[in-house]
């Protein structure tokens, strides 16, 4: 049974640019979540999907939008990126509702430099 | 709201001590707690979860953590520290259905042969 998983591994841009990763959801998730996590700091919250639409968002701004798909994966892109940008980004999956638990589990991340 | 705080960002201890990991959280509803721990260049792997039931919580690799409520605390113990521990720990809370989760900063732990 395949994790999350997240692509690509890493990733280099320049101030401006626009950029798309990419999270496929555990087997039988269909809730993603996105966090950013700069260097020496804990996970924030981005946003969440769930039935292809924005259930809830962190306090991010409008350069940062996710998309999700049929299947459940999903997208977050960021434009006009800035300096700050940099970080891991993280997706989690989970099941609605699953229990009280709200158990979240995490891909790999997909490491963003911005220059 | 709901917040955590990790106090410390670094813990060292020596193979074979006790760990002890400190949260203190804020929430305005009765939260659901987490530990993650995330090695290098990995993401977050679950430690273990308080979901209002039992207040002593245990999880995998030998670490426990007790919710008290009085204290608004859920630290995060291990009797006797093994060099693979060695990695960063986040406490994180959520308030439920809603699968938000807010971590603290993270402690780094470090075991000494």
């Amino acid at each position: 049974d395949a994790g999350v998983t997240q692509s690509p591994t890493h990733l280099i841009k320049t101030r401006g640019q626009q950029v798309t990763l990419r999270c496929s959801p555990k087997s039988g998730h269909d809730t993603v979540s996105w966090y950013q996590q700069a260097l020496g700091q804990g996970p924030q919250f981005i946003f969440q999907y769930y039935e292809e639409e924005e259930r809830q968002r962190g306090n991010f701004p409008d350069r940062f939008s996710g998309h999700q798909f049929p299947n459940y994966s999903s997208e977050l892109n960021v434009n006009a990126l800035l300096l700050g940008d940099s970080a891991l980004y993280l997706c989690a999956s989970s099941l609605p509702g699953q229990g009280r638990s709200n158990e979240q589990f995490f891909g790999p991340g997909t490491r963003l430099t911005v220059l | 709201a709901q917040s955590v705080t990790q106090l410390g960002s670094h813990v060292s201890v020596s193979e074979g001590a006790l760990v002890l990991l400190r949260c203190n959280y804020s929430s305005s509803v009765p939260p659901y707690l987490f530990w993650y721990v995330q090695y290098p260049n990995q993401g977050l792997q679950l430690l273990l979860k308080y979901t209002s039931a039992a207040t002593l919580v245990k999880g995998i690799n030998g670490f426990e953590a007790e919710f008290k409520k009085s204290e608004t605390s859920f630290h995060l113990t291990k009797p006797s520290a093994h060099m693979s521990d060695a990695a960063e720990y986040f406490c994180a809370v959520s308030t439920g259905a809603n699968s938000k989760l807010t971590f603290g900063k993270g402690i780094t732990l470090s075991v000494r042969p």
